[in-house]
């Protein structure tokens, strides 16, 4: 089946400082999407990324679709504390019916 | 309303007992989610539901038993679960059907204690 890989699996930076992570595929994707989880609750969605080549942005947050639709990355500008959770790629192909997810990436922020 | 609404959103039962999980939207979104999630680990996909019609059963045991009563309603019957089944569980919905491009959105999840 389609696997993705995201890295790093964890960062611990300081208040302030940028954050960059990535996934990537063996396979093509259509769609790539972005989502954070805090600690109990749910996957919310940051960013969908529709089209190759495509750079998306959110507040602080900007993600691009890679243009040979294997990979994404997510950049987070001027960290705060409250950017500290898990946050996870997912890719979905054409008519797959479901999202392939990455294992996360932990995020740490010190004040 | 954009939002996916689980409830309950805690639930212990044992191991012999009969619960069930709810889940609602009213985004008019016609393919609807059961993902389990163990600690620090991705959203593992259980069922998928396209237009009320079981579309993705991902060789889930018999012990989980989804149904889909209308468009905006999903349910997950429980039965004879065993302690390794503890996990929160997320429902989702998207967009569906032939439209290519979709999102999930997640409800909170109902963390599930079996004992």
């Amino acid at each position: 089946g389609q696997q993705l890989n995201q890295s790093p699996q964890s960062m611990f930076i300081q208040e302030g400082e940028d954050v960059s992570m990535n996934c990537t595929s063996s396979s093509i994707f259509n769609t790539w999407l972005w989502y954070k989880q805090d600690p109990g609750e749910g996957p919310v969605l940051l960013i969908a990324l529709y089209k190759a080549g495509e750079l998306t942005s959110n507040g602080r947050l900007t993600a691009q679709f890679g243009i040979t639709r294997k990979d994404s990355f997510l950049n987070i500008s001027a960290s705060i504390p409250s950017d500290v959770g898990i946050y996870f790629c997912a890719g979905r192909s054409t008519n797959a019916g479901k999202s392939t997810f990455g294992d996360g990436t932990t995020l740490t922020v010190k004040p | 309303d954009t939002e996916v609404t689980q409830t309950p959103k805690h639930l212990v039962m044992g191991m012999t007992n009969k619960k069930s999980l709810k889940c609602e939207q009213h985004m008019g979104h016609r393919a609807m989610y059961w993902y389990k999630q163990k600690a620090k680990k991705p959203p593992e996909l259980m069922f998928v539901y396209s237009y009320e019609k079981l579309s993705i059963n991902e060789s889930v045991p018999s012990r989980f038993s989804p149904e889909c009563p209308n468009s905006s309603l999903l349910n997950l019957h429980l039965h004879a679960l065993q302690p390794e089944d503890s996990a929160l569980y997320l429902c989702a919905s998207s967009q569906g059907g032939t439209v290519m491009n979709t999102e999930a959105f997640f409800g909170q999840g109902t963390r599930l204690t079996v004992v």
